[in-house]
C-alpha cells in the first residue's frame, strides 16, 4: 500500500495563481481531510470528508475548495493564491471520522509570492 | 479550556531520563483523543486513539493515560532515547489540535 500520497512536493505561486494540490489514498477510507501547519500554530484543518460526495468546512476554509468524487481521492483547490496561504498543508485519512487513527501524507510546501 | 493545549511547549532531557507531557482539552462533548509524534521533516504518525475515561495505552517505552472528566491526558517516555526527539501532538476527535511539545533528548 502507498498509504497516503500527495503532489507536489513544492510549489511556487504568484499571488492571483489558482493551483489544485492533490491527495489520494489506497486505505480504503472513508474519512479524508487537508491541514495547513504554520509556525506556532500547530495544525488547523481546512476541509474534510466523512465520504465520497460529502464534504465539509474545517477551522480556516476561506480561499480553498475541495471535492470528492471518489473514496481514493480528495484535491484541495487555492482559487487565487494569496501570500498569506504560504504554508504547508498535510492530507490525512481515517478509516472513521474522529475515533480511528489518521494517517498523513508527506505534505506539500506551498510558497506564495 | 476552549482549546487543546500542551505543556510545556519544549523539553530538553538527557538520554536515560523519563519524562511526561500533558494535553489539556475541553471535558464536554469528549468522544477521542489522539497522539501523534512529529519528527522534523516528516508527517505526523499516529501514537494513540483514546476513547474512554481511564484509558491506558502503551507502544514500547511510550504509554499515554486519559481522564476525561477532568481533561486531560499525558504521555510518558521511559528511558528517553535520541531518536525519541520529536514533537508530541495530541488533538481531539473534531480534529482540533495542540501547538505541540518538542522534545529534545540529548546523548
Amino acid at each position: 500500500n502507498a498509504g497516503v500520497t500527495q503532489t507536489p512536493k513544492f510549489q511556487v505561486l504568484k499571488t492571483g495563481q489558482s493551483m489544485t494540490l492533490q491527495c489520494a489514498q489506497d486505505m480504503n477510507h472513508e474519512y479524508m481531510s487537508w491541514y495547513r501547519q504554520d509556525p506556532g500554530m500547530g495544525l488547523r484543518l481546512i476541509h474534510y470528508s466523512v465520504g465520497a460526495g460529502i464534504t465539509d468546512q474545517g477551522e480556516v476554509p476561506n480561499g480553498y475548495n475541495v471535492s470528492r468524487s471518489t473514496t481514493e481521492d480528495f484535491p484541495l483547490r487555492l482559487l487565487s493564491a494569496a501570500p498569506s496561504q504560504t504554508s504547508v498543508y498535510f492530507c490525512a485519512s481515517s478509516l472513521l471520522a474522529g475515533a480511528t487513527k489518521q494517517f498523513f501524507g508527506p505534505g506539500t510546501r506551498l510558497t506564495v509570492l | 479550556i476552549l482549546n487543546v493545549e500542551q505543556s510545556p511547549q519544549s523539553l530538553h532531557v538527557q538520554e536515560g531520563d523519563s519524562t511526561n507531557f500533558t494535553c489539556s482539552f475541553p471535558s464536554s462533548n469528549f468522544y477521542a483523543l489522539h497522539w501523534y509524534r512529529w519528527e522534523t521533516a516528516k508527517s505526523p504518525e499516529a501514537l494513540f486513539v483514546m476513547t474512554l475515561n481511564g484509558d491506558e495505552k502503551k507502544k514500547g517505552r511510550i504509554s499515554a493515560t486519559l481522564n476525561t472528566k477532568e481533561g486531560y491526558s499525558y504521555l510518558y517516555i521511559k528511558g528517553s532515547q535520541p531518536e525519541d526527539s520529536a514533537t508530541y501532538l495530541c488533538a481531539l476527535g473534531d480534529m482540533r489540535f495542540g501547538a505541540g511539545t518538542r522534545l529534545t533528548v540529548k546523548p
